[in-house]
């Protein structure tokens, strides 16, 4: 059972283009989803948390549908910097569960 | 915030070795977690960890696996009779409070090599 699922890409997008990653997870009880980035080789970065209400930092956007398990990223303005794997993240499966899930990655790259 | 410091960046070891690898608090974090990703693979979680004592655990973590934290301030994860699949970066996290809802910060990890 894959707990959560990502497109693995690669996405290659010309700068100041706006891009979109989905995710979907298999737990409807999770409470909890993040989006992380990571760099070649480095450690998981928080990108941001993800609200049923949505939620907006810069030129991030994420959603979150709980009716049918989907979270999604958008990127705007793609800057070279913003190339890397976005992974999406849910927290385990049972109640006050601690423990995070990671998707496989998505691989974008922002080409000059 | 701070996140956590990892030492070694790199450790290799033989097959059958036992090796340590230590997370260092900037601060005084109560929540840490284990995880490893193989090379080409997602983040895996291991273990979580709070007030000196285990809080929850992975498949993966058997008993081949211990976590402690010997003198109030570092956190180790000890691999007992290391396998050539133990290979992989061991990241350690730590969260502010405990629960699903708080954000974990991850450390540069352990490069871990089994020749």
């Amino acid at each position: 059972r894959k707990e959560v699922e990502q497109d693995p890409g690669p996405f290659n997008v010309p700068e100041g283009a706006t891009v979109a990653f989905n995710c979907t997870y298999s737990n409807s009880a999770s409470q909890s989803f993040f989006w992380y980035r990571q760099d070649c080789r480095k450690e998981p970065k928080l990108l941001m948390s993800v609200y049923s209400s949505g939620n907006e930092d810069g030129r991030f956007t994420a959603q979150l549908n709980r009716a049918s398990q989907y979270i999604s990223l958008l990127i705007r303005d793609s800057k070279l910097s913003d190339s890397a794997t976005y992974l999406c993240v849910v927290n385990g499966d049972q109640t006050g569960a601690n423990n995070l899930f990671f998707g496989t990655g998505t691989r974008l790259t922002v080409i000059p | 915030e701070p996140e956590v410091t990892q030492t070694p960046s790199h450790q290799v070891t033989q097959m059958g070795q036992e090796v340590i690898l230590r997370c260092v608090p900037i601060s005084n974090h109560l929540y840490f977690y284990w995880y490893r990703q193989i090379l080409g693979q997602k983040v895996e979680f291991l273990v979580s960890f709070y007030n000196n004592e285990i809080s929850e655990k992975s498949e993966i973590f058997d008993d081949q696996f211990s976590v402690e934290r010997p003198d109030g301030s570092n956190f180790t994860l000890k691999i007992r009779s290391t396998k050539l699949e133990d290979s992989a970066m061991y990241f350690c996290a730590r969260s502010s409070a405990t629960g699903p809802s708080y954000e974990q910060y991850f450390g540069p990890g352990t490069r871990l090599t089994v020749t």
